[in-house]
């Protein structure tokens, strides 16, 4: 079972670069959703989506977007890259109504 | 304003004692309370959790305890394994059924089991 699937594993932008952490779950979840990890600050929400076509920003959403065609995919876009977004990424999913989110192997970024 | 907290950043104890994380939190409509394991260089995984109807909940060697008065919910690991050597983050959420999946999470308390 693949469950949640995040690419790329690790990236290096320079400051300004565009790229998208591309998500992808096997397990018909309706919820997911994007969490970033800094050291000290636990997991932070940065954007999720309920549904095909519905998102909605988190606690964290500067500087990122997000868009959901499909149930499977949610990918986190970053349009001009900036130090502050260095972190480990984490994309998460569930069924509605259940507070257990399926989390994956996280996506490590660095902006020079 | 961080409104989940674990105050202790990093916990060691002796294999085969009891670990005790602590968490505590400050939104009175956080109803639904879980915790996650995290090892290196993987996401966290589903530990346990616990409904603010219930007061205790217990998995195999994982019990957590929720004190709604004083804001404050506990894991406790008995016996302490070498493999429990990870992260654990606590987390909340508020809402019933739709709402349950957005949560917000502590920074963390790293768990060292001594051999």
């Amino acid at each position: 079972n693949a469950g949640v699937t995040q690419t790329p594993k690790f990236q290096v932008l320079k400051t300004g670069q565009s790229m998208t952490l591309q998500c992808a779950q096997d397990m018909n979840h309706e919820y997911m959703s994007w969490y970033r990890q800094d050291p000290g600050m636990g997991l932070r929400l940065i954007h999720y989506s309920v549904g095909a076509g519905i998102t909605d920003q988190g606690e964290v959403p500067n500087g990122y977007n997000v868009s959901r065609s499909t149930t499977e995919d949610f990918p986190l876009r970053l349009l001009s890259a900036a130090p502050s977004q260095t972190s480990v990424y984490f994309c998460a999913s569930s069924w509605l109504g259940i507070g257990e989110l399926f989390f994956g192997e996280g996506s490590r970024l660095t902006v020079l | 304003d961080q409104q989940v907290k674990q105050n202790s950043p990093s916990l060691s104890v002796q294999e085969g004692r009891i670990s005790i994380l602590n968490c505590d939190y400050t939104n009175s409509m956080f109803d639904y309370f879980l915790w996650y394991k995290k090892y290196p260089a993987e996401g966290p995984t589903f530990l346990i959790s616990i409904s603010s109807i219930k007061d205790k909940n217990e998995d195999g060697r994982f019990t957590v305890f929720l004190n709604k008065s004083a804001k404050h919910l506990s894991l406790h690991i008995v016996p302490s394994q070498p493999g429990d050597s990870a992260v654990y983050f606590c987390a909340a959420s508020e809402g019933t059924n739709f709402g349950n999946e957005k949560l917000t999470f502590g920074t963390g308390t790293r768990l060292t089991i001594i051999p």
